[in-house]
């Protein structure tokens, strides 16, 4: 059991090129979340899915686009990266829209 | 609107020493409040919850106890130990809608030996 997996761990873009994130749970979750965490902000909740298929925006989605094809996937997408990017993101899971579990991260950089 | 406010800056303190992390917050209706710890180079993990008022949340010897008269949700340990150097998180779902978790800054945390 694996739990909440992402990959890469870490990336170097340079601005302007393009990268997906994804995010893996094997624990039957409906609801999965992307944040990015950034030095005194805390987290910050992107996009989010409440089930396969759906996607919404979280608080700061701008710049970024998901999808949820398979239930236990969720992908986050940079069409065209910005030093602004340059964040640790998290992705998470739950079952109950409470509890949530984390993946370990991944590092990025845009230059 | 909702939101959650944690104490201002780093917390450093020696090992055995007594730990208290501010955590307060504002909210419409009857979230439910979390406690989320960070260690280094590692995703959070749920370290405690409570989910109605007077309830206490524990784990690992931390506890938080929520309190709706004074809208906090303060984390305590008696002793801390070198290994609870983290980053600490305070979270409070419900803030979106649709119970949505919301986030504190983090406070962190360093044990010196």
């Amino acid at each position: 059991n694996a739990g909440v997996t992402q990959t890469p761990k870490f990336r170097v873009l340079k601005t302007g090129q393009s990268m997906t994130l994804l995010c893996a749970q094997d624990m039957n979750h409906e609801y999965m979340y992307w944040y990015r965490q950034d030095p005194g902000m805390g987290l910050r909740l992107i996009h989010y899915s409440v089930g396969e298929g759906t996607t919404a925006k979280g608080e700061v989605p701008d710049g970024y686009n998901v999808s949820r094809l398979k239930k236990q996937n969720f992908l986050l997408g940079l069409e065209s990266a910005a030093p602004s990017q340059t964040s640790v993101y998290f992705c998470a899971s739950s079952m109950n829209q409470e509890t949530q579990y984390f993946g370990p991260g991944t590092r990025l950089l845009v230059l | 609107g909702n939101s959650v406010t944690q104490m201002e800056g780093p917390v450093t303190l020696s090992e055995e020493a007594f730990l208290t992390i501010n955590c307060t917050y504002t909210a419409t209706g009857y979230p439910s409040l979390f406690w989320y710890v960070q260690y280094p180079g590692e995703g959070l993990q749920l370290l405690l919850k409570a989910t109605k008022a007077d309830d206490k949340g524990s784990n690992k010897g931390f506890e938080a106890t929520y309190r709706k008269e004074t809208t906090s949700f303060h984390l305590e340990k008696g002793s801390v130990q070198v290994s609870d150097s983290a980053v600490y998180f305070c979270a409070l779902s419900g803030f979106y809608g649709n119970n949505r978790l919301a986030f504190g800054k983090g406070n962190q945390v360093v044990v010196i030996p």
